[in-house]
């Protein structure tokens, strides 16, 4: 059964550095998503993209984050400046359209800035 | 704005014990309903959907949930509950009125089986 994959699973950095965080989702998807889940709390939407671009991105998502879709399979974040706050897991998700489509969570990425 | 209420926060069963966890939304049309599981370490897998005709629905691993309009719920049920259904479990709406499909997830709930 297609997945979403991510990597890598553990990312550690030092904060103000720059990381980029990758995910291949399932391959005849047309939307692509990232979410996070700081410890302990609920998971909270980032980013949604489509058509190689941005369709909505909430308040969380600001100047320090970007993303691009490189190639046909990758999907990636980037976080430009890390801060002690940006530490959770990242999950990226992936549909094949709208409305009654669901997402497809790929594992998340666990990012520690220290 | 949609929002989505889970009231329990941990929950504990025996195992063979039947389950049901709740489910409260705010939103302004038809919602999109999701049930999403989380195991340990984990990614998030979808237990069941919603968006319209049959308001009970049926998912994966025996679980089943009923939308209630009047209520504005979404509670998920299981009959009887298996000592590997233990996780987190967390209810979300769809929303694409921004144009992007965006799901917004409840704080979710703990389950505990006791065997």
């Amino acid at each position: 059964e297609p997945e979403v994959t991510q990597t890598p699973s553990h990312q550690v950095t030092q904060m103000g550095q720059e990381v980029i965080l990758r995910c291949v989702p399932i391959s005849n998807h047309l939307y692509f998503y990232w979410y996070r889940q700081i410890l302990g709390q609920k998971v909270e939407f980032l980013v949604s993209f489509y058509n190689n671009e941005i369709s909505e991105k909430s308040e969380i998502f600001d100047d320090q984050f970007s993303v691009e879709r490189p190639d046909g399979s990758n999907f990636t974040l980037k976080i430009r400046s890390t801060k002690l706050e940006d530490s959770a897991m990242y999950f990226c998700a992936s549909s094949p359209g709208l409305r009654s489509y669901e997402q497809y969570f790929g594992p998340g990425t666990r990012l520690t800035v220290t | 704005a949609q929002s989505v209420t889970q009231p329990d926060i941990h929950i504990t069963v025996s195992e063979g014990a039947s389950l049901e966890l709740r489910c409260n939304y705010s939103y302004g049309a038809t919602p999109y309903l999701f049930w999403y599981v989380q195991s340990p370490g984990q990614g998030l897998q979808l237990l069941l959907k919603y968006f319209s005709g049959d308001t009970l629905v049926q998912g994966i691993k025996g679980f089943e949930a009923e939308f209630k309009r009047s209520q504005s719920s979404f509670n998920l049920r299981k009959p009887s509950v298996h000592w590997s259904d233990a996780a987190e479990y967390f209810c979300a709406v769809g929303d694409e009125a921004g144009g992007g499909n965006k799901l917004t997830f409840g704080t979710g709930t703990q389950l505990k089986v006791e065997l």
